[in-house]
């Protein structure tokens, strides 16, 4: 089993609709959990962080967290052309200095 | 402006020939870390710094080696090359929120 796991895709969602990405994790420990966006032939760029359970809204961009189930998700609202890109979930364990990245879930948007 | 430069940003090299891939940071970041990237496989963690003179493992290290002289630099050295070190390389810093990474703009490398 991966330590973090994300649906490759591709998931496809028509312009402003609701995109909604899902990573799972095998650590119970893991503390602090992170979501980056990959463009093509671009490097990973942070867009939210989230530590404690519940929902942290960030403009369009919405992470949940539930940590008894161990998985964490972003949703995209109103979803852009311009969102299009691979969206990589990153844990990090309790006190750890080793940030785990998941496969990423490769997002289309199509107008 | 903040960033993480990385040199060269492409290369290709034959198997047995050293190389080495520089990083350099200029936001005085203490944490810095290289990853690889593979098709279906997602980032890798391969070494990291959390200061300098102070490197550890990551999750994929054989066949590299690392430095931390300054503060700035972090070298990635192919002491070997072999054609399973073919990857996309990205070198990333921090101030210690070590989930929060600045990433350079990755360097591709071939060996042949």
């Amino acid at each position: 089993q991966k330590e973090v796991e994300q649906n490759s895709g591709p998931l496809s969602v028509p312009e402003g609709a609701i995109a909604s990405l899902n990573c799972t994790y095998s650590d119970r420990g893991s503390q602090s959990f992170f979501w980056y966006r990959q463009y093509s032939g671009k490097s990973p760029e942070l867009i939210m962080f989230i530590y404690s359970n519940g929902d942290k809204e960030d403009g369009r961009f919405t992470a949940q967290l539930n940590k008894a189930s161990q998985y964490v998700s972003l949703l995209i609202r109103d979803s852009q052309p311009s969102d299009s890109a691979t969206y990589l979930c990153a844990v990090l364990k309790a006190a750890g200095n080793k940030l785990t990245f998941g496969g990423g879930t490769r997002v289309l948007v199509k107008p | 402006e903040a960033q993480v430069t990385q040199n060269p940003r492409y290369l290709i090299t034959v198997t047995g020939k050293k190389l080495t891939v520089t990083c350099s940071q200029n936001m005085n970041h203490e944490y810095m870390s290289w990853y690889r990237q593979d098709p279906g496989l997602g980032l890798r963690q391969i070494y990291y710094s959390m200061n300098v003179e102070v490197t550890d493992k990551g999750d994929v290290p054989e066949g590299y080696k690392v430095s931390r002289k300054e503060k700035r630099n972090f070298p990635l050295i192919l002491e070997s090359p072999s054609p399973n070190q073919t990857s996309l390389y990205f070198c990333a810093s921090t101030r210690l929120a070590v989930g929060e990474l600045f990433f350079g703009e990755g360097s591709r490398l071939t060996v042949l």
